[in-house]
């Protein structure tokens, strides 16, 4: 079935570097855009970053802009986000969900369980 | 950027009772919107999209109407597993970005 599976969570202190991924199956995942999207505790959900099917084009949320970056290896099915400069306001559970075909517009119709991120010294 | 605004922040409501939630889009996004439902620890499931479609697989209790900046998602008959948050969210430009939730809550 289809499935995103998120992994690399953990503690981290401030000013330190983590990266998440995100294994996809059972779907073509080269031919999709893909995303990730952050909850912090007790709040709503916030959109991150965008990566296009072909990895041409990134896109992402004002507040992660030249901190965290998005990847994708289509040779393996994954996803990843590469978060540097972690400051403590990045303690979220981190979802990656899968986006339209090609560089369609698409509502996200697939949601990984999430990873837990929690910066803190 | 597009900002997504929701109303009631909180929703009162008995089973069986018509629910309603609106969205409201800082400029027009034709009909890319969507609508989710999130319970607590779990990922958000996709319940509308494009503005009016109901996603594969859930119930037809739930449906969306609107376009441009104006959105509503209803719940016909309010049943015992909807008390969560719905959050709506917009796809017309690439940030896809949500409102702030609506919980629904038993009165």
């Amino acid at each position: 079935q289809v499935q995103l599976v998120e992994s690399g969570g953990g503690v981290v202190q401030p000013g330190r570097s983590l990266r998440l991924s995100c294994a996809a199956s059972g779907f073509a995942f080269s031919n999709y855009g893909m995303h990730w999207v952050r909850q912090a505790p007790g709040k709503g959900l916030e959109w991150v970053a965008l990566v296009s099917f072909d990895r041409t084009n990134k896109y992402y949320a004002d507040s992660v802009k030249g901190r965290l970056t998005i990847s994708r290896d289509n040779s393996k099915n994954t996803l990843y986000l590469q978060m540097n400069s972690l400051r403590t306001e990045d303690t979220a559970v981190y979802y990656c969900a899968k986006g339209g075909y090609s560089n369609t517009r698409k509502a996200f119709d697939v949601w990984g369980q999430g990873t837990m991120v929690t910066v803190s010294s | 950027d597009i900002q997504m605004t929701q109303s009631p922040s909180t929703l009162s409501a008995s089973v069986g009772d018509r629910v309603t939630i609106t969205c409201r889009a800082s400029q027009s996004i034709s009909n890319w919107l969507a609508w989710y439902q999130q319970k607590p620890g779990n990922a958000p499931i996709l319940l509308i999209y494009d503005a009016s479609s109901l996603e594969s697989g859930v119930p037809s209790r739930f449906s969306g109407s609107g376009s441009g900046t104006e959105f509503t998602l209803t719940i016909s008959s309010l049943q015992p597993d909807d008390f969560a948050t719905y959050y709506c969210q917009q796809y017309n430009s690439y940030s896809g970005t949500f409102g702030q939730g609506t919980k629904v809550e038993l009165k």
